[in-house]
């Protein structure tokens, strides 16, 4: 079946602008995960939806930065004024959310950001 | 607040070799350890997931052990091969859901 899917697969942006990214999970899946990879660097933990619960935003770098899903589907990262900083590779992932120890996690591709 | 190393953070192998690559941590107190595999301008791959009461999990080519008390993981790689080139991570899963990564390993493989 259809994996975890992002978009845009690459963004360019001026300083100043604000962005959305898209993360399309695999159905069914009620977990889901927004990550940063800065360029060199290991994977950052920016914010976490399970179900209908409160989101964990605890990773979140800043009150720049957002996110929400609809119900157990389709989740959009939000970054406003975007600084040269927030440039890195955005990575979603999706999980079953099960909470077994055996519970690995789908990522997708990702979406390249460059703020110029 | 757990932390996860890996070392070394690059490696170049000729083709055939067998390799060790070391992931370490800081708190014990784990669900599961995995190492994912990530090739340029893709996602992550799983390759091995541990849970915490097992000692090591094999795939083909790939083996990896866990050694919850000194907070160790290493991934084997038996004869290497120019496909296995891609930055190998690790990752702790700490808590129910919340998952630490290391930095990554660059695995260069020489034809």
């Amino acid at each position: 079946g259809a994996g975890v899917s992002q978009s845009p697969s690459n963004k360019v942006t001026e300083k100043g602008k604000d962005v959305e990214l898209r993360c399309d999970p695999i159905s069914g899946h009620t977990a889901l995960y927004w990550y940063r990879q800065r360029l060199g660097q290991g994977l950052e933990f920016l914010i976490y939806f399970q179900g209908n619960s409160a989101p964990d935003k605890s990773g979140l770098p800043s009150d720049r930065f957002s996110a929400e899903r609809t119900g157990e589907s389709v989740s959009t990262l939000t970054i406003q004024r975007t600084q040269q900083e927030d440039s890195a590779v955005y990575l979603c992932a999706s999980s079953p959310g099960s909470g077994r120890v055996q519970e690995t996690q789908y990522f997708g591709p990702g979406t390249r950001l460059l703020v110029l | 607040k757990q932390e996860v190393t890996q070392i070394p953070a690059a490696l170049s192998v000729p083709e055939g070799e067998n390799l060790v690559l070391n992931c370490s941590f800081t708190d014990s107190a784990i669900y599961n350890l995995q190492w994912f595999r990530q090739d340029p301008g893709k996602g992550l791959t799983s390759l091995l997931l541990i849970q915490s009461s097992q000692r090591e999990q094999t795939s083909g080519r790939l083996n990896a052990s866990l050694d919850k008390s000194s907070g160790r993981s290493t991934l084997y790689i038996a004869a290497s091969q120019p496909g296995d080139s891609a930055t190998y991570l690790c990752a702790v899963r700490s808590g129910t859901y919340k998952y630490i990564f290391g930095t990554g390993t660059r695995l260069k493989v020489l034809a």
